[in-house]
């Protein structure tokens, strides 16, 4: 599986945008890159998932490079609910199989 | 999207107790289930992957007879914690994979806070 970095932690304000950069460089042929996100005392919830150039979805766009050695999560005009934890994953067949989880970017989000 | 529920949401119990989760997939079958701890400000980790109708299969330094795991059917999974002692205190989590064809995505459920007192 491979790993992936991210940032421990971000801050923002409302109304901003936010892009989050994940780093997978031994990524995997088959694998996709989906991200996740968590509020406290609550399971992961899916954001958006892609394999490659940019997906865009109602929550988020995933912006993935050529070579995929990276992949940039982008919440446009966040908000005080944006406030949580940001996960990136990759996985074989979609992220559905095994899902192991770094550890995360805590994006807070003020006012 | 597809919804996992799992059950109960918290539960306290005493020290030398058995306690069980229970993960459902309320609109798909899921042969295919996995189970993670979450410790306070850590990131989720993988306890093992249960499978229907055979045995689950363990991440590396997890007890299985500690955590029992069963999956009687393609919408239920269940995580039994034997013998629970405070250190065992921690938010479980379920996900259950979904199978369309070739789009496979997991899905999870809400989270169970586990006290041991």
């Amino acid at each position: 599986l491979a790993k992936t970095t991210q940032p421990i932690s971000m801050d923002s304000y409302e109304g901003q945008e936010v892009n989050i950069t994940c780093s997978h460089n031994n990524i995997a042929t088959n694998d996709y890159i989906t991200w996740y996100q968590q509020f406290p005392s609550q399971g992961p919830r899916f954001i958006i998932q892609g394999y490659k150039t940019k997906v865009t979805n109602e929550v988020a766009s995933l912006f993935i490079p050529a070579d995929r050695k990276s992949s940039t999560l982008s919440l446009p005009r966040v908000s005080l609910s944006d406030t949580a934890v940001y996960y990136c994953l990759v996985g074989e067949t979609g992220g559905g199989n095994k899902l192991t989880f770094g550890t995360g970017t805590q994006l807070k989000v003020e006012l | 999207g597809a919804v996992v529920s799992q059950h109960p949401s918290w539960v306290i119990c005493k020290s030398g107790t058995s306690v069980k989760i229970e993960c459902r997939s309320l609109d798909f079958q899921a042969t295919t289930m996995f189970w993670y701890r979450q410790f306070p400000k850590q990131s989720l980790m993988l306890m093992a992957t249960s499978n229907e109708g055979s045995k689950a299969t363990y991440e590396q330094g997890v007890e299985k007879d500690k955590f029992l795991i069963n999956h009687a059917s393609l919408t239920l999974s269940t995580l039994t914690v034997t013998s629970a002692h405070p250190e065992d205190s921690s938010f479980y989590i379920c996900s259950a994979r979904r199978d369309q064809g070739a789009n496979i995505e997991a899905f999870f459920g809400q989270g169970t806070r586990l006290t041991v007192v």
